[in-house]
């Protein structure tokens, strides 16, 4: 079992409120990932770091920010969420060549009404 | 366009065959491909990786090909049993920044 953890695992919110869903990894790894998932859908990348200070947006646009102050920690925010944004979001972090994999922590899953 | 096709549509097989999964892709040049794992509502769990130059890997009931000239991966689970029944997934990564480009997955269910 990876040590990567997400929280909350569910959220149900109401539109316009701002949220965080916090991510934390206990492996040292400089590389970190945020990715959005529809239900029987692909994963869609997001957001992702190479280390602290350092974000970038990925493939899929999306209206959310990161911050990397730590190692450790990559948060996600939403200053106003929609209904629209109502999905599984998933954190991952990697290692350097050759641990090229990823390690998925178990989402969370977000309901905007 | 880059592109990775599985087969959206579900595998049915029975308990101690063997299950084959397809991943094709185009418009990539992989420095590797990796299958994971995923069941409902969890994040993806890594599986095996295999590499640009390598043809073939197994772990223990899994094995994974791939053919750079096919553009192809074939991933095999052998004596299935229903504990297998999940959505597999590939992904490739280019080797720049260990990011990875997820297929949609295909989702296998092992009837006993």
């Amino acid at each position: 079992e990876a040590d990567i953890y997400q929280t909350p695992r569910y959220l149900v919110i109401g539109t316009g409120k701002k949220i965080t869903l916090e991510c934390s990894q206990t492996m040292g790894h400089d590389k970190m990932y945020w990715y959005q998932q529809d239900p029987g859908m692909e994963l869609h990348l997001i957001h992702y770091s190479y280390g602290v200070n350092s974000t970038e947006k990925g493939d899929l646009s999306s209206e959310s920010t990161v911050s990397r102050i730590r190692t450790e920690h990559f948060p996600l925010t939403l200053e106003s969420a929609r209904p629209s944004h109502t999905s599984q979001y998933l954190c991952a972090s990697s290692g350097d060549y050759p641990q090229e994999t990823q390690y998925f922590g178990p989402g969370t899953r977000l309901l905007v009404l | 366009s880059q592109k990775i096709e599985q087969n959206s549509e579900a595998l049915n097989i029975q308990e101690g065959k063997t299950a084959t999964l397809t991943c094709n892709y185009t418009n990539y040049s992989p420095a590797y491909l990796q299958w994971y794992r995923q069941d409902p509502g969890r994040g993806p769990v890594f599986l095996l990786l295999i590499r640009e130059n390598e043809k073939e890997k197994r772990k223990e009931r899994l094995k994974v090909t791939f053919d750079t000239t096919l553009k192809q991966s074939l991933f095999h689970i052998t004596a299935s049993q229903p504990a297998d029944s999940a959505t597999y997934l590939c992904a490739l990564g280019t080797g720049a920044g260990n990011m990875l480009t997820f297929g949609g997955g295909t989702r296998l269910m092992v009837k006993p």
